[in-house]
């Protein structure tokens, strides 16, 4: 199942509310999970089941969504959040990742 | 606390095999409902899943890399392990573990939260 993340770049400041979109090409219902991934570490789980907020995720990360449309917010951006950020469909094996997201610093 | 290691060569010739292993501790790799994965990042790329295999040997691969791949498990080790075939430089990545919850029922809670810190394996004559 593809899964096409826009924008796969994303300049913002902090503050800023930002709005990260996942497209999959088929009926993937909530089965989708969010991570968030800085250079030399491994991805952190932020969101599963499209919308449930991992223990210990700030309250400012949301996600939304289902079938084939999903997005995950940030509401005040801050400068911990300057990371790559990917969606993952569980649905079914083989289990696919979007292309991911780069938000970086205005 | 689950953690995950990987192991394995820091450096693979090309036409070579790739292998790495994935510790687990805290926790039983035999303990369900939990599949065991691979997933690889190439350098300033996105992530790419490899496979998975449940305690009981049940494995799933990437179509992309089924006829190089092959995933195993010692649950009297508490690990599981990686072997890609016929590595090329395309294969030089970032090679990370991780759990996933939730596969074995139809929950939609699946995900991975616990994650290796990942092992870069250049492949390179």
């Amino acid at each position: 199942i593809q899964l096409t993340q826009s924008p796969s770049f994303l300049s913002a400041s902090v503050g800023d509310r930002v709005t990260i979109t996942c497209r999959a090409g088929q009926d993937v219902s909530t089965y989708l999970a969010w991570y968030q991934q800085k250079p030399l570490k491994a991805p952190k789980l932020l969101i599963y089941a499209a919308s449930t907020l991992q223990s210990g995720v700030p309250s400012r990360f949301s996600g939304s969504g289902s079938g084939t449309e999903f997005t995950l917010t940030i509401s005040c951006l801050q400068p911990e959040d300057f990371a790559t950020y990917f969606c993952q469909q569980v649905r079914s094996y083989p289990l696919t990742f979007g292309g991911g997201t780069k938000v970086e610093i205005k | 606390q689950l953690q995950l290691q990987e192991s394995g060569p820091r450096l693979v010739r090309p036409a070579e095999t790739l292998s790495l292993t994935c510790t687990v501790s805290g926790g039983s790799i035999s303990s369900s409902p939990y599949y065991w994965e691979w997933v690889r990042q190439l350098p300033g790329k996105g992530l790419e899943w490899i496979g998975a295999i449940y305690y009981t040997g049940d494995t799933y691969y990437n179509p992309s890399l089924k006829s190089r791949v092959d995933i195993s498990v010692d649950t009297s080790k508490n690990q599981f392990s990686l072997k890609l075939d016929s590595v090329t430089a395309a294969d030089t990545a970032v090679y990370y573990c991780a759990r996933l919850e939730g596969m074995t029922t139809a929950t939609t809670s699946r995900y991975y939260a616990f994650w290796g810190q990942g092992i870069l394996v250049p492949v390179s004559s």
